[in-house]
């Protein structure tokens, strides 16, 4: 079946540097979405990409969508201890409303 | 967000027991579904919903019913309670627009312990 794959699964960030975190599926997608859910609350919608080679920031996260629409990443600038939380890509599952999630990527920040 | 809740938030009960988590949404989106979150495997859809009476199963079904009478609820029953269910269960909710996988919204979760 679809298969989203999320790359690295834990990542421990100094305050300050940047980061980036990686995600890949088994299929070609017609979009990828990102959401993040702090510790001990639920998974937040953050932003959907549906473009080809599509990259849209939002403040110091930058989102690309790879040309090929099986890859997507998250570059996340000058980390804040605020970044904290697990990162999920998710794409459709095609045929339904249905998303194909990752695993997720935990980022934990070192002041 | 305020347009989906669930309760309880906490629940505590014994194997066997039957256990309803309930789930509400104010947005009258189409789609809702049920996920559940333990460590290690990420988020696990148990069912969704694609419309009123209409459900079907996701990848970790077994264990679990659901209903859906009205479009704005969705409760999920665990008939007989195992320790293996203990878990974080979500419940999501998304508009339907030809099937393209729209963002789902998300519950503030049930944390449910099973003794």
């Amino acid at each position: 079946g679809q298969q989203v794959m999320q790359i690295p699964q834990y990542q421990h960030v100094q305050e300050g540097e940047d980061f980036t975190t990686y995600c890949n599926s088994s299929t070609t997608l017609s979009n990828i979405q990102w959401y993040k859910q702090r510790p001990g609350g639920h998974p937040v919608f953050l932003i959907q990409l549906v473009k080809s080679g599509e990259v849209k920031k939002q403040k110091r996260l930058t989102f690309q969508f790879g040309e090929a629409k099986k890859n997507s990443s998250l570059h996340i600038t000058a980390t804040q201890t605020t970044d904290v939380g697990t990162y999920f890509c998710a794409g459709p599952i095609y045929g339904n409303n249905r998303l194909a999630f990752g695993k997720g990527n935990q980022v934990v920040v070192i002041p | 967000d305020a347009g989906i809740t669930q309760s309880p938030r906490y629940k505590i009960t014994e194997t066997g027991r039957q256990v309803t988590l309930m789930c509400h949404q104010t947005w009258s989106h189409s789609y809702m579904f049920w996920y559940r979150q333990d460590l290690g495997h990420g988020l696990r859809l148990i069912y969704y919903s694609a419309a009123a009476d209409i459900t079907d199963k996701g990848e970790v079904p077994d264990g679990y019913v659901v209903s859906r009478s009205k479009t704005e609820n969705f409760p999920l029953t665990l008939e007989s309670a195992t320790r293996s269910q203990t878990s974080v269960y979500f419940c999501a909710s998304s508009e339907s627009q030809g099937g393209g996988g729209q963002p789902q919204h998300f519950g503030d979760g049930t944390r449910l312990s099973i003794l």
